[in-house]
């Protein structure tokens, strides 16, 4: 199984913030990778597809990079709504496989 | 617009088959311009978002092999559902349920989920 682990657990930010989450993979994987954001008490939604590619709908100060093993979450000017955990996803083989997610927190 | 509605007992007791059902509205489950497969995935505390398996419309499916020997998916065309069951559930079996739609495209890639149902919560305890 490919496994992905995301950097870091927990993350402190400020509104206006730049903020930035890594998914590493065990295994290359691209560019088969995706992003999600989850607010407590709902299903995940998708924010990233194919690592870079912004799913219609999603505000533009969310964008995706990487590529091979290693990929980037990075939300531009952090907002009040963004305040979530956010997920890393591979469907590359199977069984797809999540990270273990990143909170974002109010510091 | 496409919506799913998980629906299950909420508590099955050890040893017992868990059984949930999705409702697809908004389309038809065997798909309309692009080809979609319908997944279940489970969430808890402890180990995260686990991808189950998914089934297709003509009643294929693949398993994660981490459940495999336990896990059934199927579909109900006529009624715009599929299902999963699983059997002799622990309370590791504890978790949210979400059932999800995902496309494959025409190159035969997959895409990720791009639309989830709200989630059940099964417990499993006596």
């Amino acid at each position: 199984d490919i496994q992905l682990t995301q950097s870091p657990s927990t993350l402190s930010a400020s509104i206006g913030d730049r903020v930035t989450i890594t998914c590493r993979a065990s295994q290359i994987i691209s560019p088969w990778l995706a992003w999600y954001q989850q607010k407590p008490g709902k299903a995940p939604k998708l924010l990233i597809y194919k690592a870079s590619s912004l799913e219609s709908g999603v505000p533009s100060r969310f964008s995706g990079s990487g590529s091979g093993t290693e990929f980037t979450l990075t939300i531009s000017s952090l907002q009040p709504d963004d305040f979530a955990t956010y997920y890393c996803q591979h469907y590359n083989s199977y069984p797809w496989m999540f990270g273990q997610g990143t909170k974002v927190e109010i510091k | 617009q496409v919506q799913l509605q998980e629906s299950g007992p909420g508590l099955v007791k050890p040893s017992e088959t868990l059984s949930l059902t999705c409702t697809v509205s908004g389309d038809s489950i065997s798909g309309s311009i692009s080809d979609y497969y319908w997944s279940w995935i489970r969430q808890t505390p402890g180990r995260g978002l686990e991808w189950i398996g998914y089934v297709y419309y003509i009643g294929s499916t693949n398993y994660n092999p981490s459940l495999k020997g336990r896990v059934t998916i199927s579909v109900d065309r006529s009624n715009n559902q599929f299902s999963l069951q699983l059997s002799s559930v622990t309370a590791a079996d504890t978790a949210v349920y979400y059932c999800a739609r995902q496309k494959k495209d025409s190159g035969g890639w997959f895409w990720p989920f791009d639309i989830w149902g709200q989630g059940t919560m099964l417990t499993v305890s006596s």
